[in-house]
């Protein structure tokens, strides 16, 4: 099976701290993509990528920045964290194509 | 994108079937229809997709009306374990992968 890992499910942080979110894909797949989900609001595009260093701006990229130096492999990065930031925050990955996206199970984000 | 319509909660009897709809009145040609489903505190899980035909996998069935205007995702025998938010989502082959999640509909199934 895909698997989707992403490096912790629960995760606290303080106002103004520089935050990695982590997420391995082991299915060679060319496209990752970050969401968040918030009660209400959905689930919501942050940022997406289709190849090794390539990314392109979701619906909501304000406050957010990505990395992706390894196919397998796709950051996100809070440069400053804020409160309204709390989130679940939610990795996935495809194959080029309609195919199906796989997700990784989340990771609940609170900024204290 | 074009958009979707779906009801925001249905209840189903467990080992019954589950029709559950989707109205898609403005999809285009290049749309592919796609249905996730997301189980309480896990990331959404993909169930099914299709173009044109009617589609049957291990999880679901879709069943695609003939003008593409609707869809309905058909869960044969429905266990407690299918009760989750479940996403009719239009994708266009020719714009990329990104999937835009609407608010879905909330299925319960009653033991």
């Amino acid at each position: 099976d895909v698997k989707v890992t992403q490096s912790s499910r629960y995760l606290v942080k303080r106002t103004g701290e520089k935050v990695f979110l982590e997420c391995v894909q082991d299915m060679d797949h060319e496209n990752m993509f970050w969401y968040r989900q918030d009660p209400g609001l959905g689930l919501r595009l942050i940022y997406f990528s289709y190849d090794v260093k390539m990314k392109e701006k979701g619906d909501i990229p304000e406050g957010y920045s990505v990395s992706r130096e390894k196919k397998e492999r796709f950051s996100l990065i809070l440069e400053s964290a804020s409160t309204n930031q709390t989130s679940m925050y939610l990795c996935a990955s495809s194959l080029i194509g309609v195919y199906g996206y796989t997700f990784g199970s989340g990771t609940r984000l609170t900024v204290v | 994108d074009a958009k979707t319509t779906q009801p925001n909660s249905m209840e189903s009897n467990e080992e019954e079937p589950v029709h559950l709809p989707c109205n898609h009145s403005t999809i285009s040609g290049t749309d592919y229809i796609h249905w996730y489903r997301q189980l309480p505190s896990q990331g959404p899980e993909y169930v099914i997709h299709g173009l044109t035909s009617n589609v049957n996998n291990r999880m679901a069935s879709l069943a695609i009306a003939e003008d593409r205007k609707s869809s309905t995702l058909i869960l044969h025998r429905a266990t407690l374990r299918d009760a989750a938010v479940y996403y009719c989502i239009l994708r266009d082959r020719g714009s990329g992968s990104r999937l835009t999640f609407g608010e879905g509909t909330q299925l319960t199934v009653n033991p």
